[in-house]
């Protein structure tokens, strides 16, 4: 079975704070993806980043990066620099390869003050 | 990029009435779509496959007599709540996948369903 877990809830940091988000997933297949979608208060999802299983190189996008670990099974999500804006729901998602159906986390909300 | 247009956004209605939600591949043809479910406060849920041409597929525990799911054409899936009672408020949301070999995702802006 599929499963992704997101174990922090709730995270609350000051601007410009970094702050990293973690997601572990469990899955039998050999060959998966890995996203990150933001969802802010409009509800609608914003795509971040889609990885592959067998790229495990880390990728940096602006203040955003991500951190792939395929030997714990994770894919963490670090903001350098937080700003008000980043102020969202974050998601964590695994799909097989070919299905298109994602497996979600529960979810972070990250609150970022001035 | 790729929009998804899903409509409407928002959608206040009585009980026992029914609600159709559309989904729209606005500049490319939608072979599968899939629809979510999102409660307040909690993750979001695959309640069905959609596959132009034929019969969506229903995740375990979603009633598809209750969730019809019409993907009549390759840029359009509808979602009708039948029958809506206040336990089926929640957000609903669309995403939609080109060709069978393309692992590129599309979401819809959601839908808010409100059963008074």
């Amino acid at each position: 079975a599929q499963k992704v877990t997101q174990a922090q809830t709730e995270i609350s940091v000051v601007e410009k704070e970094d702050v990293t988000l973690d997601c572990v997933y469990e899955t039998r297949d050999t060959t998966y993806y890995l996203f990150w979608y933001k969802q802010p208060p409009s509800g609608e999802l914003v795509f971040l980043i889609r990885r592959n299983s067998f790229d495990e190189q880390n990728e940096i996008s602006g203040r955003y990066s991500w951190n792939f670990q395929k030997s714990t099974s994770s894919f963490n999500f670090t903001i350098t620099a937080s700003q008000v804006v980043d102020s969202a729901v974050y998601f964590c998602a695994l799909s097989g390869v070919n299905t298109g159906k994602l497996i979600f986390g529960q979810g972070t909300t990250l609150q970022v003050k001035p | 990029g790729a929009v998804v247009s899903q409509h409407p956004s928002w959608v206040i209605c009585k009980s026992g009435t029914s609600v159709k939600i559309e989904c729209r591949s606005l500049d490319f043809q939608a072979t599968t779509m899939f629809w979510y479910r999102q409660f307040p406060k909690q993750s979001l849920m695959l309640m069905a496959t959609s596959n132009e041409g034929s019969k969506a597929t229903y995740e375990q525990g979603v009633e598809k007599d209750k969730f019809l799911i019409n993907h009549a054409s390759l840029t359009l899936s509808t979602l009708t709540v039948t029958s809506a009672h206040p336990e089926d408020s929640s957000f609903y949301i669309c995403s939609a996948r080109g060709d069978l070999n393309s692992e590129k995702l599309f979401f819809g802006s959601g839908t808010q369903l409100s059963v008074l």
